[in-house]
């Protein structure tokens, strides 16, 4: 079973702060996306990364995929309130039966205040 | 439909009833899965189908819980002698292909259990 450790599991800051969040694992994924959920919705993709070393950037939120493929972080720049909600990393399994399964982490809730 | 449908949005049901959730999912995408999402917090994996692949059932979490997906389109989730901890968002999506495609959410069904 692939495990994916997302951290923090909670964040409150204020606006204009930096923040990270860190998605570890000790399984190789394939792929490795981000989703940011809002309360009532489903989450959305924001991005996905695929080669190991990849960083990709989206206004102020840059996304990297370690070397091994094994973790992924998201960095936040001068957060604002509309960045509230809750992220989620999602690795692709790489290979085995349930290739190209999505296993979600535990997924961090960030409030971002005026 | 333009996205992925889920039916009802809302049920509330009496401890020890059976329910049905029901996912539509994009047409033409062949893998589909279902969470479980308690409030606040991640998902939590239940089943995972692909193609005519035998389904990943690894996440359900007791016998009273099943799937079905016909002809490879909609998906039927069955919860039997309902408890109250089965309450909770239940999420389904959809995607084109196991690798790293991305994952569309419907907006999913909150069970009440009472």
């Amino acid at each position: 079973t692939q495990l994916l450790e997302q951290s923090p599991q909670f964040l409150s800051i204020q606006e204009g702060e930096n923040l990270t969040v860190y998605c570890n694992s000790s399984s190789v994924f394939s792929s490795l996306q981000w989703y940011r959920q809002e309360p009532g919705e489903g989450p959305v993709l924001l991005v996905t990364v695929v080669t190991g070393g990849e960083v990709k950037k989206l206004k102020r939120l840059t996304f990297q995929f370690g070397d091994a493929r094994k973790d992924s972080s998201l960095h936040i720049t001068a957060a604002q309130p509309g960045d509230t909600g809750l992220y989620l990393c999602a690795g692709a399994a790489a290979g085995g039966t349930s290739y190209g399964k999505l296993t979600f982490g535990q997924g961090t809730i960030l409030t971002v205040h005026p | 439909g333009a996205g992925v449908s889920q039916s009802p949005s809302n049920k509330v049901t009496e401890k020890g009833k059976d329910v049905e959730l029901r996912c539509d999912p994009i047409s033409g995408h062949t893998a589909l899965y279902w969470y479980r999402q308690s409030l606040g917090q991640g998902l939590e994996f239940l089943i995972y189908f692909q193609g005519n692949s035998a389904p990943d059932k690894s996440g359900l979490p007791s016998d009273r819980f099943s799937a079905e997906r016909t002809g490879g389109s909609v998906s039927t989730l069955t919860i039997q002698r309902t408890q109250q901890e089965d309450s909770a968002v239940y999420l389904c999506a959809s995607s084109l292909a196991g690798w790293g495609a991305e994952a569309f959410f419907g907006q999913g069904t909150r069970l009440t259990v009472v």
